[in-house]
């Protein structure tokens, strides 16, 4: 079968550093995603990674590696405005992509 | 432009009801999903279209119909609700197979009793 997985839930505090990670097993590799959804509203695209390493994006970097099957989703500075959660998405050699539970993270001041 | 609109933005029904989620797109996108998100899990794909005329079933599509006569509009159909059919759905879009982008409607709450 296929399957994400990523903690349930995170607490962080703000202006730190937080690193949310997500392994998957899946039927082929067309990329993987990281989405922010904030409480009651819609996903919102953070990042793409196809190929090893990492991808810097403000203060939003993602990481992959496709032998150990797993990413990370680094975020620096944590403002308050970042309590979300983070959702891990792989596509599959379907085209289809598989979700991840999602990640809630809480920003304490 | 408006994106991804999707309407309502909450709905009470009672089983045994019908009704359809509205959702167009203002962006040319070929694809097109739905989604449904319940408490504590990932999204699940109900049913997915690769162009006007073209749709496909995801992972859970029972209780469930599409439709995609125009490129932008692709309404969900739910037949004689039951509660499992309680949640959140998502309409989304996306301009290519690879879905390096897939941009969200605000979603459904949908509450069958």
């Amino acid at each position: 079968g296929q399957n994400i997985d990523q903690p349930t839930e995170m607490t962080a505090t703000e202006g730190a550093i937080v690193q949310i990670n997500c392994t998957y097993q899946t039927s082929g590799f067309n990329g993987l995603f990281w989405y922010q959804q904030h409480a009651g509203e819609a996903p919102t695209f953070l990042s793409y990674n196809v190929l090893d390493g990492l991808e810097e994006k403000g203060r939003f970097s993602s990481f992959l590696s496709r032998s150990k099957g797993y990413s990370y989703l680094l975020l620096k500075e944590l403002q308050m405005k970042d309590s979300a959660s983070y959702l891990c998405a792989v596509m599959d050699s379907n085209y289809q992509l598989i979700w991840g539970a999602g990640t809630k993270l809480i920003i304490k001041p | 432009n408006a994106g991804v609109t999707q309407t309502p933005k909450f709905r009470i029904l009672k089983i045994g009801q019908s009704m359809t989620l509205q959702c167009a797109q203002d962006m040319n996108h070929n694809y097109m999903y739905w989604y449904r998100q319940d408490p504590g899990m990932g999204l699940k794909l109900i049913y997915y279209s690769v162009g006007a005329g073209i749709t496909d079933k995801g992972e859970v599509p029972n209780g469930y119909n599409v439709s995609r006569s125009t490129t932008e509009d692709f309404p969900l159909r739910l037949e004689l609700a039951a509660p499992s059919q309680t949640s959140v759905y998502f309409c989304a879009s996306g301009s290519s197979e690879l879905n390096t982008e897939a941009f969200f409607g605000q979603g459904t709450r949908l509450t069958v009793v």
